[in-house]
């Protein structure tokens, strides 16, 4: 059974600071891997997508990288800003059908001006 | 991309009653997804909705709890049945699509 793990918990950093998120999934046999953002009580927005041939995938200051055969992604974010406060969270997707995605429990994003 | 509208956003709800929450695609879709996200917590999926069949639930959820319909490929209902204080969540609706997963806007149920 996939399990995804998400280090760390909680992050506080200033603004302006770079940093990166890590998720593990334990079944390197995934289809695809999305990071995704949730604002508090919100729903899930997507930031990236990569798919499992893939090595990495960017978007504006978000860089998502992904090491299939160790089970591993990072979601690297630059000149952080008070904005990017919210929780991220990492899912993995199985197969190419529709299959539910599985997800780890979050890093929670606090940047302080 | 596929834009999925959730109603409500927010509901307080006696214990002992029952709420039914609506997703809207703006595409069709085969699959829909029901997903519970506790206080705290990540993501748990429900059930799974195919169109024409009954929902397919996962270990831990029943269909008497939380009974799901999916009438056409655009729609779908989840009720949260007879409430309890446990039950106060997010409850989310999602649809899979060639560039990802799409997620609705969510429902905050709190129950009193």
């Amino acid at each position: 059974k996939q399990e995804v793990t998400q280090i760390p918990a909680a992050l506080s950093v200033p603004e302006g600071e770079n940093l990166v998120l890590n998720c593990s999934f334990t079944d390197s046999a995934i289809y695809n891997l999305q990071w995704f953002r949730q604002d508090p009580g919100k729903g899930l927005t997507s930031l990236l997508l990569i798919q499992s041939s893939q090595r990495e995938q960017t978007s504006g200051r978000l860089n998502a990288s992904l090491d299939k055969s160790s089970g591993r992604s990072t979601l690297y974010i630059a000149a952080s800003q008070p904005g990017d406060s919210a929780t991220y969270l990492c899912a993995v997707r199985q197969g190419s059908g529709n299959t539910p995605l599985v997800f780890g429990k979050g890093t929670r994003l606090s940047v302080i001006a | 991309s596929a834009v999925i509208s959730q109603k409500p956003s927010r509901d307080i709800c006696q214990r002992g009653t029952s709420l039914t929450i609506q997703c809207q695609v703006d595409s069709q879709v085969t699959m829909m997804f029901w997903y519970r996200q506790q206080p705290g917590q990540s993501l748990t999926l429900i059930a799974t909705a195919n169109q024409g069949s009954e929902a397919t639930y996962e270990s831990g959820f029943v269909i008497d709890k939380f009974p799901i319909s999916r009438p056409n490929l655009t729609f779908s209902t989840l009720t949260v049945s007879n409430m309890s204080p446990e039950d106060s969540s997010i409850y989310l609706c999602s649809v899979a699509m060639n560039y990802g997963y799409t997620f609705g806007s969510g429902t905050r149920l709190t129950v009193v």
